[in-house]
């Protein structure tokens, strides 16, 4: 079974300062799909950014860029220029790309990272 | 807004009950997920249903059953509630698989907040 580790339950930031946030995750599959969801305090999860295994090029989204290593099985979440509004709670994810598997569609999230925005 | 409506937005009720959780997808969106937020469990997959089918099944409770309607609408049916029942629901959906765009993105609703007392 796969598993997503996010080691830092809380960060913090200035505003307009860069931070990243860590994620490791446990597979034995080679493709795969990666995600970081962003919960403001409303609840609703956000899709931040995504990333397919077999790409190798980093993901960007904006403000919002990934350091995708996968043979360390490592996707940080780097955020630049921080804004307010960025202040969440952010869960990274996983999703097996078998489409036959008995978890299809499943995403497994790790146990989330709040991030606090200082002005 | 994802597009994605669930309903009820709150739900207070007592141990023992029964509930129903429900969920409207995207337009045109034929896969819908079911996810489980609690302090002690975290974010946890429920199930997957496709086209009125169930495609993949997670940490389900024997208690718990969910299904999808021939217009894509899901349910999710929860009885002989538990106080450790007590989460935020949410329901997510995604496009058709093999259309273009982003078949593997899923997208959330707002969540069913459920306390049982």
């Amino acid at each position: 079974a796969q598993t997503v580790t996010q080691s830092q339950p809380e960060m913090s930031v200035q505003e307009a300062e860069t931070v990243t946030l860590s994620c490791t995750y446990d597979t034995s599959e080679s493709d795969y799909y990666l995600f970081w969801y962003k919960q403001p305090p409303s609840r609703q999860m956000i899709l931040v950014i995504r990333q397919e295994a077999y790409k190798q090029q980093n993901a960007t989204e904006n403000r919002f860029s990934v350091n995708f290593q996968k043979a360390a099985k490592s996707f940080s979440l780097k955020i630049s220029d921080s804004q307010l509004g960025d202040a969440a709670m952010y869960f990274c994810a996983y999703r097996s790309a078998n489409a036959g598997g008995t978890s299809y569609g499943k995403l497994t999230f790790g146990q989330g990272t709040i991030l606090t925005v200082h002005p | 807004d994802s597009g994605v409506t669930q309903t009820p937005k709150h739900l207070i009720t007592a141990t023992g009950q029964r509930v129903t959780l429900r969920c409207s997808p995207r337009s045109g969106d034929l896969s819908v997920y079911w996810y489980q937020q609690s302090l002690d469990q975290g974010l946890q997959f429920l199930i997957h249903y496709y086209n009125g089918e169930e495609r993949a099944k997670g940490n389900i409770l024997e208690r718990f059953s969910a299904q999808q309607f021939p217009d894509l609408h899901s349910e999710l049916n929860l009885s002989s509630l538990e106080l450790g029942d007590s989460a935020l629901y949410f329901c997510a959906s995604s496009p058709q698989e093999g259309t273009s765009g982003l078949p593997n993105e899923q997208f959330f609703g707002p969540g069913t907040r459920l306390t049982v007392l």
